[in-house]
């Protein structure tokens, strides 16, 4: 059975970086086309696409954020972390990580539940 | 970045009813479009890829049409398990892959 878990500080201040965790289960991220991103969403808005990481250690990033994130792995631990630099108010989020379906980087299959991220002084 | 535009916002159906949901990219995407539902305090489940495949698990109320940059999502016959937040994403030249705001199907 795959499980993934989000974990992270649900409050941030301005400015300060915020670092989340994905604990997963149920697959091995070195398997072969096995990737895990990073997926948000604001209250009452729409999904957006922030990181992916392979089972080869390759990284991919969305365009508009690409220089305040950071995606990394532990395979041993079963973990990927999500960096994020210099949050703002706006990126206040449900912050999701999530396997890809098998031979497609852009579909997502099994989620975490989802952590709340607030941005605020 | 390909903008997806949903409609409507809102859709109100009976239970029983046939729903039909819109999407539109603002470029050709082919056919690399994808359809999540979500419930309240839920995360999405991927529903419908490449435009007509059904995920694993979906049933065959729900189908999918379209190519290029008008797509459809139809649910034959609304269940009360049915009602719920329907997103499309399109992944044509990932990365990255884009999203529309979403359609909310709600009872009647």
């Amino acid at each position: 059975q795959v499980t993934l878990r989000e974990s992270g500080p649900a409050l941030v201040k301005p400015t300060q970086s915020l670092t989340l965790t994905c604990t997963f289960s149920g697959f091995s991220l070195t398997g072969s086309g096995t990737c895990v991103s990073w997926v948000r969403q604001p209250p009452g808005k729409a999904l957006e696409w922030l990181a992916l990481i392979d089972w080869a250690d390759d990284k991919y990033y969305s365009r508009s954020l690409k220089t305040r994130l950071t995606i990394s792995r532990d395979t041993a631990k079963n973990q990927v972390v999500l960096t994020m630099t210099n949050m703002e108010a706006v990126d206040t989020a449900t912050y999701y990580c999530a396997r890809t379906k098998l031979g497609y980087k852009e579909l997502f299959d099994d989620w975490g539940q989802g952590t709340l991220v607030t941005v605020s002084s | 970045e390909i903008v997806m535009t949903q409609s409507p916002a809102t859709l109100s159906v009976s239970p029983g009813e046939r729903a039909t949901l819109s999407c539109r990219a603002s470029q050709d995407v082919r056919s690399n479009l994808a359809w999540y539902q979500q419930k309240p305090g839920q995360a999405p489940r991927l529903l419908m890829y490449d435009v007509s495949i059904r995920a694993t698990d979906i049933p065959a109320r729900f189908s999918g049409s379209g190519s290029g940059t008008e797509f459809t999502l139809t649910i034959s016959s609304l269940q009360s398990e049915d009602f719920a937040v329907y997103f499309c994403q399109q992944y044509n030249n990932w990365p990255p892959s884009t999203f529309g705001q979403g359609t909310k199907v709600e009872v009647k």
